[in-house]
């Protein structure tokens, strides 16, 4: 199986700050990468597939980058909603797509 | 609006089976991979297997291999996941979600969800 790493597992900010969330790949998996944001209790939605496509309805405030073993996922100004819990995916794996830990966004 | 509607709450006992389902509308059922996975409590989520409803093939996770069944009913446009003899450690909630890939290639990544069923296991 491929893991997925990210970090760190929780941080605190503020509303206007800049985020970024590291995830790396136990393998090279291209850009077969995916994030995910998840509000408590809720299912989780897809924000960025592929590395860096933006989903459709996504705020252009998210972005993602990378390639190979290494990705990011960059909030430019954190607003109120999206303190939440964030995932990456692998898509590489055609035996098992994989997750990582999660990223818990909350408020400094 | 493309939509996934899955089953209520669930309890069992060890070893018992339990067999959720996923009621798809608002595309064609047949045209997309559906996907189960699950997630414990305050744990990530897990991957657990896969159903192309326009032939029935199915892919599973090794980690359940031998345990979990996927199916599907396209006249009701309808998956199910039944995982069997289960443990403490089967208690999660569990999500039916779409694949983005239109069959017969599939993505792997998914961007309708349903809201999920919460499967609790106790004696």
């Amino acid at each position: 199986d491929i893991q997925m790493t990210q970090s760190p597992s929780s941080l605190s900010a503020s509303v206007g700050d800049r985020v970024t969330v590291t995830c790396r790949a136990s393998q090279t998996i291209g850009n077969y990468l995916n994030w995910y944001q998840q509000k408590p209790g809720k299912a989780p939605t897809l924000l960025i597939y592929a590395t860096s496509y933006l989903q459709s309805g996504v705020p252009s405030r998210f972005s993602g980058s990378g390639y190979g073993t290494e990705f990011t996922l960059t909030i430019s100004s954190l607003q109120p909603e999206d303190f939440a819990t964030y995932y990456c995916q692998q898509s590489y794996s055609t035996l098992r797509t994989t997750f990582g830990g999660g990223t818990r966004v909350g408020v400094k | 609006q493309v939509q996934l509607v899955q089953s209520g709450a669930e309890v069992k006992k060890p070893g018992a089976s339990v067999k959720l389902s996923c009621k798809a509308s608002g595309y064609t059922f047949t045209s997309y991979a559906m996907h189960w996975l699950r997630q414990a409590p305050g744990q990530s989520l897990e991957w657990m297997g896969w159903i192309n409803p326009g032939n029935g093939d199915t892919k599973y996770s090794q980690s359940f291999q031998g345990r979990v069944t996927i199916t599907s009913d396209t006249s009701a446009s309808t998956a199910y996941m039944e995982l069997n003899s289960l443990r403490s450690e089967d208690a999660a909630v569990y999500y039916c979600a779409k694949d983005e890939g239109v069959l017969p290639y599939y993505y792997n990544y998914m961007a309708v969800w349903g809201k999920g069923t919460t499967v609790t296991v106790s004696s």
